[in-house]
């Protein structure tokens, strides 16, 4: 079954709406979780590293006031994406990997976004 | 520069055939580890194979295998005895730099290889 949990799936709203994506690690403690954003017939692209306890780590080019990530505890961090506008929509997916444990990371479903 | 290069965009393969998808590397690191996932249409990314730069013989599970050719920096799949369910896309991927262990690190994917298994 599904060790890393993403919600929700499927997101449809307004511009300047703003949305949450969550992911979870339902059996292990991830103190670390990532965020990918990936265009349509692209490739995974980093966006940010998500830390427990502490702020995010954005790549190079991911404005991170548009992009709001929270960890807020060892299960769970938050993706929200402010006032969203079209441009905004893709498809993220979050991985989690757990500290001491060599295995590969486990990913989210990940969540189609669309915005009109 | 690209650091994961998948020079294929599509790929076609015959029903119990077996195709090799390509993927070479850049990196620096002496350290690294070398990754295969498989997201089909649907979206989810599912974790295939693992090749760590330190291990000496290519990886394998199940009708996966990874061809390990360190000096020339690629690290190929070939998935043996295709099956219809094989269509998808196929990204390579790579964790470098310093590594401490566990599964907290970064992966760098390449662009990806759409394989479509014909009956």
């Amino acid at each position: 079954g599904a060790v890393v949990s993403q919600h929700p799936s499927r997101v449809i709203c307004k511009s300047g709406t703003s949305v949450k994506i969550e992911c979870r690690s339902l059996d292990f403690q991830a103190t670390t979780m990532f965020w990918y954003r990936q265009f349509p017939k692209q490739s995974l692209m980093l966006m940010a590293t998500s830390n427990e306890g502490s702020k995010a780590t954005y790549e190079q080019g991911v404005e991170k006031d548009k992009f709001l990530i929270n960890h807020a505890s060892l299960t769970l961090s938050t993706l929200t994406v402010t006032s969203a506008h079209p441009e905004d929509s893709s498809f993220y997916i979050c991985s989690a990997g757990a500290a001491g444990r060599n295995q590969p990371q486990h990913f989210g479903d990940g969540t189609r976004l669309s915005i009109l | 520069a690209q650091k994961i290069t998948q020079t294929q965009p599509g790929m076609f393969v015959q029903e119990k055939e077996a195709v090799t998808l390509d993927c070479t590397y850049d990196t620096s690191d002496q350290s690294y580890g070398l990754f295969w996932y498989k997201q089909p249409s649907s979206g989810e990314m599912i974790f295939l194979i693992y090749q760590g730069s330190y291990d000496e013989q290519n990886a394998t599970e199940g009708r996966y295998s990874l061809n390990f050719q360190k000096a020339r920096k690629s690290a190929n799949l070939v998935i043996s005895a295709s099956q219809l369910g094989d269509s998808a896309m196929y990204f390579c991927a790579m964790r470098e730099g310093r590594w401490s262990g566990g599964s907290n690190y970064k992966l760098t994917f390449g662009k990806g290889t759409l394989l479509t298994v014909n009956p």
